[in-house]
């Protein structure tokens, strides 16, 4: 079974300060994906990052960046000088791979973060 | 312009209503889908299709009923919906290729309230 723990519920910050968003995962697949995504107030789901198992290459995109770090089971997202827009929910998920080797979208989403940036 | 345009955004049914919801995409994504998502909640899967045909079904009630009408379009019949059902439903598109699982682009979902 898999599982994605995000075990913060709310996170509220002052515009430009860093905010880290944690995520820790559990899944018996040797083969797997992470996954970011932001749900801002108008409700689509907007991808931000996909990173395989094989790949603990940290990756940084302009002010976003991700840790992960397969020792500790973790895949922690970090905004650099937050800004009022990225006040969104933001969503981890794992996805593993059927027999076929293919996913079909079938995500495991952690809880979600609120992320509340103030101006 | 978002990618994935869904309506209605927004929904009020009785419980012994008929409704649809409508799901388009011009992608060129072989592959859609069905979430539900409940308020202050993470996404569940509800229906794959993958070139155009039905290949998830995650133990969904009959009282929803996809269709996938052609490569473009995705739809989901309701049919004696519960209040329970009141939530947030949202279509995605991707392209499943083996050994990859697919990033996923979500439209903006209609909100469904069941009175």
């Amino acid at each position: 079974a898999q599982k994605v723990t995000q075990a913060q519920t709310e996170i509220s910050v002052v515009e430009k300060e860093d905010v880290t968003l944690d995520c820790v995962y559990e899944t018996r697949d040797t083969t797997y994906y992470l996954f970011w995504y932001k749900q801002p107030p108008s409700g689509e789901l907007v991808f931000l990052i996909r990173r395989n198992s094989f790949d603990e290459q940290n990756e940084i995109s302009g002010r976003y960046s991700w840790n992960f770090q397969k020792s500790t089971s973790s895949f922690n997202f970090t905004i650099t000088a937050s800004q009022v827009v990225d006040s969104a929910v933001y969503f981890c998920a794992l996805s593993g791979l059927n027999a076929g080797g293919t996913s079909y979208g079938k995500l495991t989403f952690g809880q979600g973060t609120i992320l509340t940036v103030h101006p | 312009d978002t990618e994935v345009t869904q309506t209605p955004k927004h929904l009020v049914m009785g419980m012994t209503n008929k409704k649809s919801l409508k799901c388009e995409q011009h992608m060129g994504h072989r592959a859609m889908y069905w979430y539900k998502q409940k308020a202050k909640k993470p996404p569940e899967l509800m229906f794959v299709y993958s070139y155009e045909k039905l290949s998830i079904n995650e133990s969904v009630p009959s009282r929803f009923s996809p269709e996938c009408p052609n490569s473009s379009l995705l739809n989901l019949h309701l049919h004696a919906l519960q209040p329970e059902d009141s939530a947030l439903y949202l279509c995605a598109g991707g392209a499943p290729t083996p050994g990859s699982p697919e990033k996923l682009f979500f439209g903006s979902g209609t909100q469904l309230s069941v009175l």
